[in-house]
């Protein structure tokens, strides 16, 4: 049971324009949610995150935004670079219990020049 | 600048072979974590620990377990590996009620 999905395996986009990458949950329980990004042979880095209390997060070219309604959230980044040719994951972490994060299966964005 | 280390980047084994997988973090984080990576699959908790010498099992424990005596260091032992155990070994360490894990660079572990 995937209780956070990424159903889009992977994105390509154009340099200068906006990435908009989505994630979907399941778990009402979940009350903060992460992404982070990976290169190839290295390990995820933390991007940016969103406590549920809150509907919109940003962070310079990156901009998080959680619709609890829909349990529906996305990542935009814009504009787009090169260096931002990665695989994304989103991560949702339960209210109470345990402190681990849940991940979704990724989504390879491509940054065209 | 925080740091989670993780002892071998690339391993061969042979199936039935016993695997150690380390990783150690110098941040002083109570909670520690072994995930895997596959392709499709996302990051999937295989195994993680909230103290020393306690061990909780995550959504995939089956042909693992694991070892906590040090607050800075987590292994993780595959008694017996398998070829379905081939993927990429990621460990993290984090502060307990902290949103944020932090990555070790990984293991890519391939069982032949």
């Amino acid at each position: 049971d995937q209780q956070v999905k990424q159903n889009s395996p992977s994105l390509s986009v154009q340099e200068g324009r906006i990435s908009i990458l989505n994630c979907d949950y399941t778990n009402s329980m979940f009350d903060y949610f992460l992404w982070y990004k990976k290169y190839p042979a290295e390990g995820p880095t933390f991007l940016i995150s969103i406590s549920s209390i809150k509907d919109k997060n940003e962070d310079g070219r990156f901009t998080v935004f959680l619709n609890k309604s829909a349990k529906h959230l996305s990542l935009h980044i814009v504009p787009s670079q090169p260096g931002d040719s990665a695989v994304y994951f989103c991560a949702a972490r339960e209210i109470q219990g345990a402190q681990k994060l849940v991940f979704g299966q990724g989504t390879r964005l491509t940054i065209n020049p | 600048d925080v740091k989670v280390t993780q002892s071998s980047r690339y391993l061969v084994k042979r199936t039935g072979e016993k695997v150690f997988l380390e990783c150690v973090q110098d941040m002083d984080h109570e909670n520690m974590f072994w995930y895997r990576q596959d392709p499709g699959l996302g990051l999937r908790l295989i195994y993680f620990s909230y103290d020393v010498k306690m061990k909780e099992k995550g959504d995939i424990p089956e042909g693992y377990s694991v070892s906590r005596e040090k607050k800075e260091r987590f292994s993780l032992i595959l008694e017996s590996a398998s070829t379905n155990q081939t993927s990429m070994y990621l460990c993290a360490s984090s502060f307990p009620d902290a949103g944020e894990l932090f990555f070790g660079e990984g293991s890519r572990l391939t069982v032949l």
